[in-house]
């Protein structure tokens, strides 16, 4: 079975830094997917980042980006220039072609907390 | 809206009480997941719904917990005797085909069994 671990309960940046927020997950597939998800406190997930697994090149988006260590099973997100807005609980996880229905195995959450 | 949708927002029943959640997925959509997130953590998978039919509901915790989708597109989830530790938000999310594609994710319904 695939898990994923976020090993950062809580972390804490300031307005216009960057942050790298951790995941490792842990599979015997080849193929397969990894994503980061926001949730606001209004609790709707929002699909910030993907990763496909056969792709060496890092993903972004905007102010977004991923650290993908295939070898080590590390996918880690940075986020540039953080906005206040930024703040909520980012969610790593992961998703296999081999699973009927993509569907989606989570980490345990990070909680980002951005000071003005 | 063009969103996926979940009726009630909020839930709260007693112990031992019968509950139905509702998903709307977006219009088209043939995936319908559930999800269960329980308090301080990640979602976890319930069941996947392609078309009319459960593809998959190995992650249904035990046989109180149901969900049915007889159109292809609403579906609901079903608790039967409910107990105080059903208590968690229940995500319902949708995805246009099968490969991958986005799931879209609905606001959820928190469940509070008292």
């Amino acid at each position: 079975a695939q898990t994923v671990t976020q090993s950062q309960p809580e972390m804490s940046v300031q307005e216009a830094e960057t942050v790298t927020l951790s995941c490792t997950y842990d599979t015997s597939e080849s193929d397969y997917y990894l994503f980061w998800y926001k949730q606001p406190p209004s609790r709707q997930m929002i699909l910030v980042i993907r990763q496909e697994a056969y792709k060496q090149q890092n993903a972004t988006e905007n102010r977004f980006s991923v650290n993908f260590q295939k070898a080590a099973k590390s996918f880690s997100l940075k986020i540039s220039d953080s906005q206040l807005g930024d703040a909520a609980m980012y969610f790593c996880a992961y998703s296999s072609p081999n699973n009927a229905g993509n569907m989606l195995t989570f980490g345990g959450g990070t909680r980002l907390m951005v000071k003005p | 809206g063009a969103g996926v949708s979940q009726t009630p927002s909020n839930k709260v029943t007693e112990k031992g009480k019968y509950v139905e959640l509702r998903c709307d997925p977006i219009s088209g959509h043939t995936a319908l997941y559930w999800y269960r997130q329980s308090l301080g953590q990640g979602p976890e998978f319930l069941i996947y719904f392609q078309g009319t039919g459960a593809a998959d509901d190995s992650g249904l915790p035990n046989d109180r917990f149901f969900a049915v989708r007889p159109e292809g597109s609403v579906s609901t989830l079903k608790i039967q005797r409910t107990e105080r530790g059903d208590s968690a938000v229940y995500l319902c999310a949708s995805s246009g085909n099968r490969g991958y594609n986005e799931q879209f994710f609905g606001p959820g319904t928190r469940l509070t069994v008292l």
